[in-house]
């Protein structure tokens, strides 16, 4: 069953601390987005990978890393430097050769810092 | 700032009723425009998308018009039913990095 997964589903934190946020996918795709989702300000990418050991910033990358060490993970680290890190994390991908616009999402990742 | 602005920010509609959210934008490099389907909690599905080549697509009740001249573009749902009650987002997307920039999206609320 062909899907992307994202762990945990709720994630609370202590202000001040990293946290980081899995996604996997064995779609097969190239590509992976990380965006952060707001009440009223749809989805906003913060960073985004084409290929494997490559990634780059999206519009709000600040307070936030990624790596890309396999083709089918993309995690996302939360970092204490992320000035409000409280919101719906949502991680994405899509593949290549005509196919490389559609993007599917997995379910998300609530995170609450307080 | 967004570069796909989207209209009305909710809408409630009848059982039966159609349902029109409009996008706006600027960037007359996007060439690929999707609209997805987002239901409390979970992550958007893709529902239907567009390439400036058409004027409109149909999938289903879902209907998507372009414009290419007033670089606008809407989603149509026609036989609105309860079970379309649901926030949907417009997005836009060029060829050269295959980034989506999302409008701020649409709460439907389908009255029964």
């Amino acid at each position: 069953d062909g899907g992307i997964t994202q762990s945990p589903k709720y994630l609370f934190r202590k202000e001040g601390q990293n946290v980081t946020l899995s996604c996997e996918q064995n779609l097969n795709h190239d590509a992976m987005y990380w965006y952060r989702q707001d009440p009223g300000q749809g989805l906003r990418l913060i960073y985004y990978s084409q290929i494997v050991n490559d990634f780059q910033k999206g519009d709000i990358a600040e307070g936030y890393s990624v790596s890309r060490e396999k083709k089918e993970s993309f995690p996302l680290t939360v970092t204490s430097a992320q000035k409000n890190p409280t919101a719906f994390y949502l991680c994405a991908s899509s593949g290549r050769e005509g196919q490389a616009y559609e993007q599917y999402f997995g379910p998300g990742t609530r995170l609450t810092v307080t | 700032q967004q570069q796909v602005k989207q209209s009305p920010q909710s809408l409630i509609v009848q059982k039966g009723g159609i349902s029109i959210i409009n996008c706006a934008y600027e960037n007359t490099a996007f060439d690929y425009f999707p609209w997805y389907q987002q239901f409390p909690g979970k992550g958007p599905a893709l529902l239907i998308a567009i390439r400036p080549d058409v004027s409109e697509k149909k999938e289903g009740r879902f209907t998507i018009s372009f414009n290419k001249s007033a670089k606008q573009f809407s989603l149509h749902i026609m036989d609105s039913q309860p079970g379309d009650s649901a926030t949907y987002f417009c997005a836009a997307s060029t060829g050269s990095d295959y980034k989506l920039s999302f409008g701020a999206g649409t709460t439907v609320t389908v009255r029964a």
